[in-house]
Formats: C-alpha cells, structure tokens, sequence
C-alpha cells in the first residue's frame, strides 16, 4: 500500500498564474480532503471531497478550487496565485467520518514568487 | 467554531526525561482525536488516534488521553529520544479535523 500520494513536491509559481496539485488516496479510502500549512503554523482545513463532489469548505475563497475523480484521486486548482498562498498543500485521506483517523501525504510546497 | 490550542509552543529537554504535551479544544462534539508529528518540511505522521468513547491509547513510548468533556487532551511521551525532536500537532476531527498550531519539540543528547 503505497499510503497517500502528492504530486508534485515542489513547485515554484509566479503571482497571478494558476497551479494544479494532484493526490491519490491510501487504498481503499473514498474522502480526501486537502488543508493548507503556512510556514510555523497548523493545517488549515480549505475543503473535502466525497463521491466526487464538494462536501465541505473552510474558509478559503473561490479561488481554490478541486475534483475529484472516480478512482478517488483528486485535483487542487488555485487561481490568480497570491504571495500568500505560498505554503505546504497537504491531502489527507480517510472513510467517511474518518473513524479510523486520516492518513495524509507528504505535501507539496508552493513558493509564489 | 472549533478552535484547537497547544501548550507549550515550544519544549527543551534533556535525553530521557518524560514529557507532556497538552491540547485543548471548544467544542466537545468531535468523532476522535488524532496527534501527528512533523519533521521540518514533511508531511503529517499519524501517531495515535482516540474515538470519543475512548479514554486512552498507548503505543510504545506514546500515551494520549482524551478528556472530551473537559476539552482536553494530553501526549505523554516516555524516556524522549533525539529522535523524537518534531513538531507534535493535535487535531479534533468533527465535521472535519481542525489542527492546533503545534508543539515543537527539542530532545538534546
């Protein structure tokens, strides 16, 4: 079981562009939600998807967005990039409810610049 | 709202001296509890997860309580390592997890 998967590591962008960060959940998991880290502080919940729809937001605006797929795997878009959203994305994985907790990948670094 | 603290932000100690980490959280209507770690620039490594009808769980050197009524919850780490230097981050998950900011953890040798 190759657990929670992120792609890619790293990426640097330039303000105002537009990025895609991709994760493949942990076999057999069917939620995946995804949660922004600013440096020296805890994740931050942005929004969770369940049989590929939206199930969940924080408080991010409209400008990040995600998919998910069939196969469970799912997409997060950020638009209109911002020096701030430089941060570590982190996707998580888990059955609905998490009853057994979440398993989360090893994040991608955004660095806006 | 759900808001999650941890206390202290930052630890220091000397190898093999039990430590306490604490988290406390609002709202007492969460599914379970997980604690992570977190090495410099990695992701989340799950450390123990506590169901809300759960008291306790062990593993190794690592005992987590849940008091959910209270809104507490502590990590007491046995006989600390060098390796165990990390970032220890709790999170209540309800309608989703909310994270404290973490401990950051220092074991000297």
């Amino acid at each position: 079981d190759a657990g929670v998967t992120q792609s890619p590591t790293h990426l640097i962008k330039t303000r105002g562009q537009q990025v895609t960060l991709r994760c493949s959940p942990k076999s057999g998991h069917d939620t995946v939600s995804w949660y922004q880290q600013a440096l020296g502080q805890g994740p931050q919940f942005i929004f969770q998807y369940y049989e590929e729809e939206e199930r969940q937001r924080g408080n991010f605006p409209d400008r990040f967005s995600g998919h998910q797929f069939p196969n469970y795997s799912s997409e997060l878009n950020v638009n209109a990039l911002l020096l701030g959203d430089s941060a570590l994305y982190l996707c998580a994985s888990s059955l609905p409810g998490a009853p057994r907790g979440a398993f989360f990948g090893q994040g991608t670094r955004l660095t806006v610049v | 709202k759900q808001e999650v603290t941890q206390i202290p932000a930052a630890l220091s100690v000397p190898e093999g001296e039990n430590l306490v980490l604490n988290c406390s959280f609002t709202d007492s209507a969460i599914y379970n509890l997980q604690w992570f770690r977190q090495d410099p620039g990695k992701g989340l490594t799950s450390l123990l997860l506590i169901q809300s009808s759960q008291r306790e769980q062990t593993s190794g050197r690592l005992n987590a309580s849940l008091d959910k009524s209270s809104g507490r919850s502590t990590l007491y780490i046995a006989a600390s390592q060098p390796g165990d230097s990390a970032t220890y981050l709790c999170a209540v998950n309800g309608q989703n997890f909310v994270f404290g900011p973490g401990t950051r953890l220092s074991v000297l040798p």
